[in-house]
């Protein structure tokens, strides 16, 4: 399966607390995305970094990407309680696939 | 900004019955697509589609399911005989299309909430 999977499965972490999440994936890419779910809510399109790219920034987002190691990692600096949520990673290839999710709680 | 729409946003039916969940993609949007998300679990691709046909489907897609766009605007996915196991969250997505036939970033709806009684 080309699954991208997270993790951990929850994190819990104090407001302005610096929040890292993982993704692992199984066989090559074209590129990776990072989604966020509200409860209840559909997905929102927070970055993506393509198989050529180490690294990117967006605001408080930082992703890198390992495509030797087939990972990728999410970091949120500075975390606010609006950032409670869960977080995807999502691979393409034939299908677009998303991982099970890491869910954050930023504690106020 | 625009965005892309669901309606409805509950949908209750018996088990047995046919449904019909639409979606509003982004105008100028080419490609279209559906998942679906049992409460609790991940979300899973159903189905993508660009030019008027299906471009890939997953195994979840069977002979049950079918999408369409019947005009300019809307795109439906139609479960033709629902089950108890396809109570979930839809969503539909709409993008453009990457370089090289990659999947750009894509765009959901809040989705339609499922159940089948």
């Amino acid at each position: 399966s080309q699954q991208g999977e997270e993790d951990p499965q929850a994190l819990s972490i104090q407001e302005g607390e610096n929040a890292t999440m993982n993704c692992s994936y199984k066989t090559s890419i074209n590129n990776l995305q990072w989604y966020r779910q509200n409860s209840g809510r559909g997905l929102v399109h927070l970055i993506l970094i393509r198989s050529n790219e180490r690294e990117k920034h967006s605001g408080r987002l930082r992703v890198t990407l390992d495509t030797s190691k087939k990972s990728s990692s999410l970091l949120i600096t500075a975390s606010r309680a609006a950032d409670t949520a869960s977080y995807f990673c999502a691979t393409d290839g034939n299908q677009f696939y998303f991982g099970t999710g890491t869910s954050l709680t930023v504690i106020p | 900004e625009p965005e892309v729409t669901q309606t409805p946003s509950h949908q209750v039916t018996q088990m047995g019955q046919e449904v019909i969940l639409r979606c509003v993609p982004i105008s100028n949007h080419l490609y279209f697509y559906w998942y679906r998300q049992i409460l609790g679990q991940k979300v899973e691709f159903l189905v993508s589609f660009y030019n008027n046909e299906i471009s890939e489907k997953s195994e979840i897609f069977d002979d049950q399911f079918s999408v369409e766009r019947p005009d300019g605007s809307n795109f439906t996915l139609k479960i033709r005989s629902t089950k108890l196991e396809d109570s979930a969250m839809y969503f539909c997505a709409s993008s453009n299309p990457g370089t090289s036939g990659t999947y750009n970033e894509q765009f959901f709806g809040p989705g339609t909430r499922l159940t089948v009684l």
